[in-house]
C-alpha cells in the first residue's frame, strides 16, 4: 500500500525567506508525485507533479520540487516566500498500477510573518 | 467554465438526519471523487466514479452512499448522520485515470453533525 508522510505540521517563515516542505512516501516503485496547495476556505490547487524525467520539477507560483529516489522524498521549495503563500500544502502520491488512487499526506500549514 | 462546484457550502445536521451533497463539473470529465478532510489526516477518499452509472468504494466508505446518474454530477449521501461525519467534504474530477491526470477540486462543503 502507498503512504505519504509530511513530518512538519506547521512551519512559520518570514516574508522573503526561503521555504522547504518535506514529503516522504512509501511505495514499491516510483509513484507519481504531486503537491497541492489549499488557501483558507478554498479547494485544492495543483502546484506541480512528477512522473518521470528530470528530478527537479517546476510548478506554478514560483515553487519547485525535487524527487530523490534514494530518500523516497519529494520536497517542495520556494526561494522567497510572499505573504500570499500562507496556506496548507499537501503532498500526494499515486501508484502507477491501474486503479490506484491519490493518497494524501497530512498536510503542512505555512504561516508567513511580515 | 465554472469547473467543479459543490452545494451546499455549509450545513448543520442533527444526529440521525440525512442529507445529500451535490457535486457538479462542466469539464466533461469521466472520473469523479469524494474526499473528506480532517485535521492532520489530509484528504481521504470516500467513494469515486469512473464514469456515468458507476461507483466504487474508496478508503473510508462506511456511512456514505453515492450516485452518478449523470456524467456531470456526483452525489454523496449520508443516510443517518453521525458526529464522526463532521468534516469538510471535497469533490474532485479528472479526465482520465492514466499517467498523471490532474484532479480538479471544488471549494468544499463544511458539515457539522451535532
Amino acid at each position: 500500500a502507498q503512504s505519504v508522510t509530511q513530518p512538519d505540521i506547521h512551519i512559520t517563515v518570514s516574508e522573503g525567506a526561503s521555504l522547504e516542505l518535506r514529503c516522504n512516501y512509501s511505495y514499491g516503485a516510483t509513484p507519481y508525485l504531486f503537491w497541492y496547495v489549499q488557501s483558507p476556505g478554498q479547494g485544492l490547487q495543483l502546484l506541480l507533479k512528477y512522473f518521470s524525467g528530470d528530478t527537479l520539477v517546476q510548478g506554478i507560483k514560483g515553487f519547485e520540487a525535487e524527487f530523490k529516489r534514494s530518500q523516497s522524498s519529494f520536497n517542495l521549495r520556494k526561494p522567497s516566500v510572499h505573504w500570499s503563500d500562507a496556506a496548507e500544502y499537501f503532498c500526494a502520491v499515486k501508484g502507477w498500477a491501474a486503479g490506484n488512487k491519490l493518497t494524501f499526506g497530512g498536510g503542512t500549514r505555512v504561516l508567513v510573518k511580515p | 467554465n465554472a469547473g467543479v462546484t459543490q452545494t451546499p457550502k455549509f450545513r448543520v445536521l442533527k444526529t440521525g438526519q440525512s442529507m445529500t451533497l451535490l457535486c457538479a463539473q462542466d469539464m466533461n470529465h469521466e472520473y469523479m471523487y469524494w474526499y473528506r478532510q480532517d485535521p492532520g489526516m489530509g484528504l481521504r477518499l470516500i467513494h469515486y466514479s469512473v464514469g456515468e452509472g458507476t461507483t466504487a468504494k474508496g478508503e473510508v466508505p462506511d456511512g456514505y452512499n453515492v450516485s452518478r446518474l449523470k456524467k456531470q454530477n456526483f452525489l454523496l449521501g449520508l443516510e443517518s448522520a453521525a458526529p464522526s461525519q463532521t468534516s469538510v467534504y471535497f469533490c474532485a474530477s479528472s479526465g482520465e485515470d492514466r499517467e498523471v491526470e490532474t484532479q480538479y477540486f471544488g471549494p468544499g462543503t463544511r458539515l457539522l453533525v451535532l
